[in-house]
């Protein structure tokens, strides 16, 4: 069965500080991954989605990218973050070459800037 | 821009009465939706979803209903139980190759015992 892998599930950063979160997937290939941000008490805002190893789809224009070394790895980083980057981070996978394929999230990552 | 507009916002029931979550989206070409629950710190669980070529789906207390010509999504929970308690989120998959999906804003659902 498919697994979705997230880390660090919590952080703190003082503000200026980079930032690296990393996921993989597990028990599937080619799978589309995706990094979503939650503030507290919002919705889920979509910032990066991958179809492939180097593909990389930006969704809001920001202080963040994000990178897909590896078939199943995909890293959310940050040079300097603001305080305005604290959030809850998810990481997301579905699979197929069409749209209307469930998502699936990772545990998430809190991270708080301070 | 492609946008999905829940409502409401926050939605408290008592106990064994029914709950309605509504959604609407903007790109005609979405074809899958799917609904996600969300407990507090925890990541979102999908509890139901529907394709666009079908009208409703039922899943025990859980049903999620389609209006395609209106572009309307509905999560009916019936029965309410504390434990139902969470935030939903519905969600929209946008025209086919571009693999994204626009989430609504989210209900939080108070079951009151």
């Amino acid at each position: 069965s498919q697994t979705i892998h997230q880390w660090p599930a919590t952080l703190v950063q003082p503000v200026g500080s980079p930032l690296s979160l990393e996921c993989t997937v597990e028990g599937t290939s080619n799978p589309n991954l995706y990094w979503y941000r939650q503030a507290a008490g919002r919705g889920l805002q979509l910032l990066f989605y991958s179809v492939g190893i180097g593909q990389i789809s930006s969704e809001v224009p920001q202080n963040l990218s994000a990178s897909r070394p590896q078939d199943r790895q995909f890293i959310l980083s940050s040079k300097k973050l603001l305080l305005s980057d604290s959030g809850f981070y998810l990481c997301a996978w579905s699979v197929g070459l069409t749209s209307g394929n469930t998502i699936y999230f990772g545990e998430g990552s809190w991270l708080t800037v301070v | 821009g492609e946008n999905v507009e829940q409502h409401p916002s926050t939605l408290s029931v008592q106990e064994g009465d029914s709950a309605v979550i509504k959604c609407t989206y903007s790109d005609s070409a979405s074809n899958y939706f799917p609904w996600y629950k969300q407990e507090l710190g925890k990541r979102p669980q999908l509890i139901i979803d529907i394709r666009s070529n079908v009208g409703e789906k039922k899943d025990q207390r859980i049903a999620v209903t389609l209006n395609k010509t209106a572009k309307h999504f509905s999560l009916h929970i019936t029965e309410t139980q504390p434990e139902d308690s969470a935030v939903y989120f519905c969600a929209a998959s946008l025209l086919a190759g571009t693999y994204k999906y626009i989430f609504g804003t989210g209900t939080r659902l108070k079951v009151l015992a």
